[in-house]
């Protein structure tokens, strides 16, 4: 059964660092992997979708990257913004089922 | 609508009380998904539908779980005699093509509390 967890669990920053979430996987048989934001009481934004075949995938200041053979990848936020402030879930579909499997989740603030 | 619509947004309901949550996905998205977040986790799966057929309902928790999509639009969950351990956002998302081979829109959820 496929397993996802993240690092860290929670992380608070000042406004203008650069900084890396992390996320892993036990089965590397995946499809693809998606990064969510979630800004409380509200549903799930996709960040980026990067394709089992993929490396990375930019998009403004993200940049998020795969390394399928060992079970990791990264989201890299560029000069982080206040309005960054919020939970990213990474969640991975797998080459068997439908579903995503999803992370724990890693609860930013970036301080002004 | 310009996305997907869950209602309602909140319930309250006492232990034992039945519940129906609703999803109207995006306008002809064929796979429509339903989660579950416990506070504090992410989402967990609990079934899948493409078009009317459920296709995937292994994450469902126990027989008191149900859900259907008859028309192959609007889905409903229904939580026959609701425990406290139900308690969480239960989230739907709806995607253009079948499978999770394309993004997934999510909504902003229904927050089941029970008391």
């Amino acid at each position: 059964k496929q397993e996802v967890t993240q690092i860290p669990a929670a992380l608070s920053v000042p406004e203008g660092e650069n900084l890396v979430l992390n996320c892993s996987f036990t089965d590397s048989a995946i499809y693809n992997l998606q990064w969510f934001r979630q800004d409380p009481g509200k549903g799930l934004t996709s960040l980026l979708l990067i394709q089992s075949s993929q490396r990375e995938q930019t998009s403004g200041r993200l940049n998020a990257s795969l390394d399928k053979s060992s079970g990791r990848s990264t989201l890299y936020i560029a000069a982080s913004q206040p309005g960054d402030s919020a939970t990213y879930l990474c969640a991975v579909k797998d080459n068997a089922g439908n579903m995503l499997t999803f992370g724990g989740g890693t609860r930013l603030m970036v301080k002004p | 609508g310009a996305g997907v619509s869950q209602s309602p947004r909140y319930k309250v309901a006492k232990r034992g009380q039945d519940v129906a949550l609703r999803c109207d996905p995006i306008s002809g998205h064929v796979s429509l998904f339903w989660y579950q977040q416990a506070l504090g986790q992410g989402p967990e799966f609990l079934t899948y539908f493409q078009n009317e057929a459920q296709l995937d309902k292994s994450g469902l928790p126990s027989d008191r779980f149900f859900a259907e999509r008859p028309e192959g639009s609007v889905s409903t969950l229904k939580i026959q005699r609701t425990q406290q351990e139900d308690s969480a956002v239960y989230l739907c998302a709806s995607s253009l093509e079948r499978g999770a081979m394309h993004i997934q829109y999510f909504g902003a959820g229904t927050r089941l509390s029970v008391l």
